[in-house]
């Protein structure tokens, strides 16, 4: 089975630095790795996925995320944060093959401080 | 822009009423799943669809719950009767198979006294 740990609940940054929230999978498999973002009453938003082609993934709003299998690592990162960053950021892996369903890790809050 | 819409987005209802929750997939996907979120449980999955038929309702508390699809359309959550410890966000996602990303509704925010 696969899973997803995202360590910590909440990162805090200074508008303008660098955004870095981790992400490491287990999978036996190789898998398809995803970013999503949930902004305040909304739905989750899909910012990025990796589905086996090239390693470094850019997504909307400027973020993201380099596969790294040998670290089982996919790390979300932005150059500088916006005050609009803020937000909740959820992991997800899918094994390929596997119905399409998506395990979620249990998310990470960003703070940014102006 | 396609989006995947749920009725109501927000239902305050007393403890033993039953509650039905609806949602409108993409026009096209053939993945239906539904969601729910806690602040102690997080991202939960409840019920998985594809091409309208069940594949996977582990998640889901078989007592109280049911999920169906009456047609492509069309996807809804029911529960029967609902408690207080059903209070959550439920959200729904649609996706097309073996593309793996899945597309999520606004959620319906559920209370129930």
């Amino acid at each position: 089975a696969q899973s997803v740990t995202q360590l910590g609940s909440h990162v805090s940054v200074s508008e303008g630095a660098l955004v870095l929230l981790r992400c490491n999978y287990s999978s036996s498999v190789p898998p398809y790795l995803f970013w999503y973002v949930q902004y305040p009453n909304q739905g989750l938003q899909l910012l990025l996925k990796y589905t086996s082609a090239a390693t470094l993934v850019k997504g909307i709003n400027g973020f993201e995320a380099e596969f790294k299998k040998s670290e089982t690592s996919f790390h979300l990162t932005k150059p500088s944060a916006h005050m609009s960053d803020a937000a909740e950021y959820f992991c997800a892996v899918s094994r390929t093959g596997a119905n399409s369903k998506l395990t979620f890790g249990k998310g990470i809050t960003l703070s940014v401080r102006p | 822009d396609a989006r995947v819409t749920q009725t109501p987005r927000h239902k305050v209802t007393e403890m033993g009423q039953e509650v039905t929750m609806r949602c409108q997939p993409i026009l096209g996907h053939n993945t239906v799943f539904w969601y729910r979120q806690t602040m102690m449980q997080g991202l939960e999955l409840l019920a998985y669809f594809r091409n309208r038929a069940p594949l996977d309702d582990s998640g889901m508390p078989k007592d109280r719950f049911s999920a169906e699809m009456p047609d492509a359309t069309l996807a809804t959550l029911k529960i029967q009767p609902s408690e207080p410890r059903d209070s959550a966000v439920y959200f729904c996602a649609s996706g097309l198979d073996g593309q793996y990303e899945q597309y999520f509704g606004p959620g319906t925010r559920l209370t129930v006294t």
